[in-house]
Parts: C-alpha cells; sequence; structure tokens
C-alpha cells in the first residue's frame, strides 16, 4: 500500500537550534518528492521539491531535504531556525506523470520558541 | 497573478442540505485537484479534473461528493445531503498542463450541524 510517514507529530525548538523532520514513504514506481508548510491561517506553499538528479535540494528560506532512495527517505532540514518558521509542514509524493495527484503524510507542527 | 482562489472561506451546513464550494484556478492552469484535511489528519486526494473532464476520482467518496470544471468558470466540489462526517477543510490545488508544482488554494472549511 502507498503511504507517507512523517516521523514526528509535535516538535518545539528555540530560535537558532537546528530542525529536522523525517519522511518516509513508501509507494510503486517513480515518484516526485516534495516538502509544503503551512504557516498559521494561510494556505499551503511549496518549500522544495525533487524530481531526478542531485538528491540534495535546496529550498526556499534556508531549508533543504535530502533524498535518499535506498531508505525511501526525504528529510527536511534547516540549520538554524527562526520564529517564523512557525508552521505546520507537511512531506508529500506524487507519480510522476500526474504532478497534482499528492499523496501527503500527517504533518508535523512546528513551534519555535524566541 | 492572482493564487488559487476559493470561496466560499467558511461554509456551515445543516445536515441533509447540500453544500458547493468554488475553486478558481491560477490563470494558465489548466489542471484542479482537489484534497479533503479531516481534522488532525493530512491531505486526502480527492479528485483530478481537466476542463471538463475527470482524470482520476479514485479518493472521491461514492456517494453524494460529485466535481466538475466547466469549459468556463470554476470548478465545482458539491456534497449532497451533507452529514457531520463531511466536516473538514477542503483544499484545491491547480497545476498548469506541463508544471512541475501544485498551487494550493486556502481552503473552504465545512461545518456540518
Amino acid at each position: 500500500a502507498q503511504s507517507v510517514s512523517q516521523h514526528n507529530h509535535h516538535v518545539i525548538l528555540s530560535e537558532a537550534a537546528s530542525l529536522e523532520l523525517g519522511c518516509n514513504y513508501s509507494y510503486g514506481g517513480t515518484v516526485n518528492l516534495f516538502w509544503y508548510v503551512q504557516y498559521p491561517g494561510q494556505h499551503l506553499q511549496l518549500l522544495l521539491k525533487y524530481f531526478s538528479g542531485d538528491p540534495l535540494v535546496k529550498g526556499i528560506k534556508g531549508f533543504e531535504a535530502e533524498f535518499i532512495k535506498s531508505k525511501f527517505s526525504f528529510n527536511l532540514r534547516k540549520p538554524s531556525v527562526q520564529w517564523s518558521d512557525t508552521a505546520e509542514y507537511f512531506c508529500a509524493v506524487s507519480p510522476t506523470d500526474s504532478w497534482g495527484k499528492l499523496q501527503f503524510g500527517a504533518g508535523t507542527q512546528v513551534v519555535v520558541t524566541p | 497573478n492572482a493564487g488559487v482562489m476559493q470561496n466560499p472561506r467558511h461554509l456551515v451546513r445543516r445536515r441533509g442540505q447540500e453544500a458547493r464550494l468554488r475553486c478558481s484556478p491560477m490563470k494558465g492552469h489548466s489542471h484542479v485537484y482537489w484534497y479533503r484535511q479531516l481534522p488532525e489528519e493530512g491531505l486526502k486526494f480527492m479528485v483530478y479534473l481537466q476542463k471538463e473532464n475527470i482524470i482520476d476520482e479514485s479518493g472521491m467518496p461514492k456517494e453524494r461528493f460529485s466535481a466538475e470544471f466547466p469549459k468556463e468558470g470554476p470548478s465545482i466540489l458539491r456534497i449532497q445531503q451533507v452529514v457531520r462526517g463531511d466536516s473538514a477543510a477542503y483544499f484545491c490545488a491547480s497545476s498548469p498542463p506541463d508544471g512541475a508544482e501544485a498551487f494550493f488554494g486556502q481552503g473552504t472549511r465545512l461545518t456540518v450541524v
């Protein structure tokens, strides 16, 4: 069965701490991988995406993610978080021929304290 | 360039009524996707439409739910005879034919009382 699993439901950390959010997927065939973010009261925004090539992907706002094919993982990282990174983060996968048919993880609520 | 527009933002319906949710894709986007987010859960794919065609409705409940994307006008997600379990946030996303990113609207929060 296809699935996307995010390791943590809630993460609380202080400003300047490093952030790593885990994401594993189970999906038949080749996939595209995404991380989306939803700031309070706002719509989902794309942080970064991986289709092929360099498995280390850099996104907006200092985020990056690494695709490890052997582990079916696509973990999100940021070396030093800010209070404004407080948001919910969603990992998602899609088939390569249907960009918008995304399967999402349950999300990780990240709270950054000043 | 306006983003994906959904309306209404909030919708309250009594059990048994109909709910109609609208989604206007971004300019130039011909692909529309609907998702549902139940409380404490991630978004679940419902349906994928192109103009006048349903491409993939594998995530749609078999009864009471329908979607359309007419040649003119917004995409509509229609829920007939709503029940309490339909209470959720419904998100629409759009993408261009050759794009590799789906842009999301702000969602419609449906509450069934």
